[in-house]
């Protein structure tokens, strides 16, 4: 069974950085393509990155709106991705998950395994 | 980028109807999109992938069409368990989601 727990969130004040945290467990971790999507408080999802697995290079991906300012990172010896934060905004609050492309066909990807998610609030 | 649009951002319904959702993407993702479900409080689980397809364990009452730049979900009879927030997602280039449509109860 796929377990992923996030980790890290809290209260940071605007400009701060903060590091969240997802361990994996029950996948091949180091060549599993790993993704953040976060959803503001009463808001829908937003895909924030994506890094690929060790096998296609550990290439990183981002949304416009947290490009530059995040980065993703994994270490694979102990099947943790990690989100730096940094330059935080009060529009970066909400609820960080962690998930796993999943591959249909080779071609179709979903995100079918989920972590309960971490609140990272920004607040003066 | 790919934008989503999804209709009706809310909509109400009772128990044994059957409801529909649309999602219209800005340009062709042929049938690349995904359909999730989310609770209050909880993770997003998915529902529909590559436009049609029931990931094991998922209710027959649940279908996926379209192709292209519309799509719609589909669920006959509904069940109490699934009063809840449903998000489309295209797959085709970098991952965008529709705004999500609550179905409520009436």
């Amino acid at each position: 069974e796929v377990q992923l727990v996030e980790s890290g969130g809290g209260l940071v004040k605007p400009g701060g950085s903060l590091r969240l945290a997802c361990v994996a467990s029950g996948i091949s971790f180091e060549n599993a393509w790993m993704t953040w999507v976060r959803q503001a408080p009463g808001k829908g999802l937003e895909w924030v990155g994506r890094i690929k697995g060790n096998s296609d290079g550990a290439t990183t991906d981002y949304a416009a709106p947290v490009k530059g300012r995040f980065a993703i990172s994994r270490d694979d010896s102990k099947n943790t991705l990690y989100l730096q934060m940094s330059g935080l905004t009060v529009e970066d609050t909400g609820v960080y998950f962690c998930s796993k492309y999943d591959w249909s066909d080779g071609e179709y990807y979903f995100f079918h395994s989920w972590g309960h998610g971490t609140l990272v609030t920004v607040s003066s | 980028d790919v934008q989503m649009t999804q209709s009706p951002s809310s909509l109400s319904a009772s128990v044994g109807d059957s409801v529909t959702i649309t999602c219209r993407t800005s340009r062709s993702v042929r049938d690349y999109l995904n359909w999730y479900q989310q609770k209050p409080g909880k993770a997003p689980k998915l529902l529909i992938y590559a436009a049609s397809t029931l990931p094991s364990g998922v209710p027959s009452r649940f279908r996926g069409s379209g192709s292209g730049t519309d799509f719609t979900l589909t669920i006959t009879s509904l069940q109490p368990e699934d009063f809840a927030t449903y998000f489309c997602q295209q797959c085709f280039t970098t991952p965008a989601f529709g705004q999500g449509t609550t179905v409520e109860i009436k």
